[in-house]
């Protein structure tokens, strides 16, 4: 049972365009959210959070909006640049006892920047 | 920064073959994870350590073990291995919340 999904594999943007990411989840008790970025032969690089307790955050051309009542989060990129092309993970963390974190993550959806 | 080093980025193993990942990190985190990554699949957990000689199953563990015998180390193991256990691996390490730092991968091929 997936908790954390990322309806679209693809999504194909004109440089200079918004890109808009989609997330949906299941769980109410995660309590932050998480969007990483990756390139091919490389590890996931951490983007940009939230926490549940918030309905935006925003780091120079990334914002990932909240929407709780939805179980619904985005990542809005403007102006979207060719080096923005890569696949992009929605990550959901919950806290386990001892004040670790576990991670559930989206399938990722691939993004194209075209110039 | 945290670093999170992966031993190997690309192994090429035959099938039956006992095959050893590698994992250190720098910053002294208590938390290492390993995750394998499939093409339409995303990134599905393997197994976990939240303490030295600690280790917990997550949600994909047959075929593998791991091993912790120290606090910045945490090592995959592929008891015998499979064509289907042709991926990318990822090893990751966190202080607490939120967020995970990952290593570079280690794309592993059976034959």
């Amino acid at each position: 049972d997936q908790q954390v999904k990322q309806n679209s594999p693809s999504l194909s943007v004109q440089e200079g365009r918004i890109s808009i990411l989609n997330c949906d989840y299941t769980n109410s008790m995660f309590d932050y959210f998480l969007w990483y970025k990756k390139y091919p032969a490389e590890g996931p690089t951490f983007l940009i959070s939230i926490s549940s307790i918030k309905d935006k955050n925003e780091d120079g051309r990334f914002t990932v909006f909240l929407n709780k009542s939805a179980k619904h989060l985005s990542l809005h990129i403007v102006p979207s640049q060719p080096g923005d092309s890569a696949v992009y993970f929605c990550a959901a963390s919950s806290r386990l006892e001892g004040g670790s974190e576990k991670l559930v993550f989206g399938k990722g959806t691939k993004l194209t920047v075209n110039p | 920064d945290v670093k999170v080093t992966q031993s190997s980025r690309y192994l090429v193993k035959r099938t039956g073959e006992k095959v050893f990942l590698e994992c250190v990190q720098d910053m002294d985190h208590e938390n290492m994870f390993w995750y394998r990554q499939d093409p339409g699949l995303g990134l599905r957990l393997i197994y976990f350590s939240y303490d030295v000689k600690m280790k917990e199953k997550g949600d994909i563990p047959e075929g593998y073990s791991v091993s912790r015998e120290k606090k910045e180390r945490f090592s995959l193991i592929l008891e015998s291995a499979s064509t289907n256990q042709t991926s990318m691996y990822l090893c990751a390490s966190s202080l607490g919340h939120p967020g995970y730092t990952f290593g570079s991968g280690t794309r592993l091929t059976v034959v």
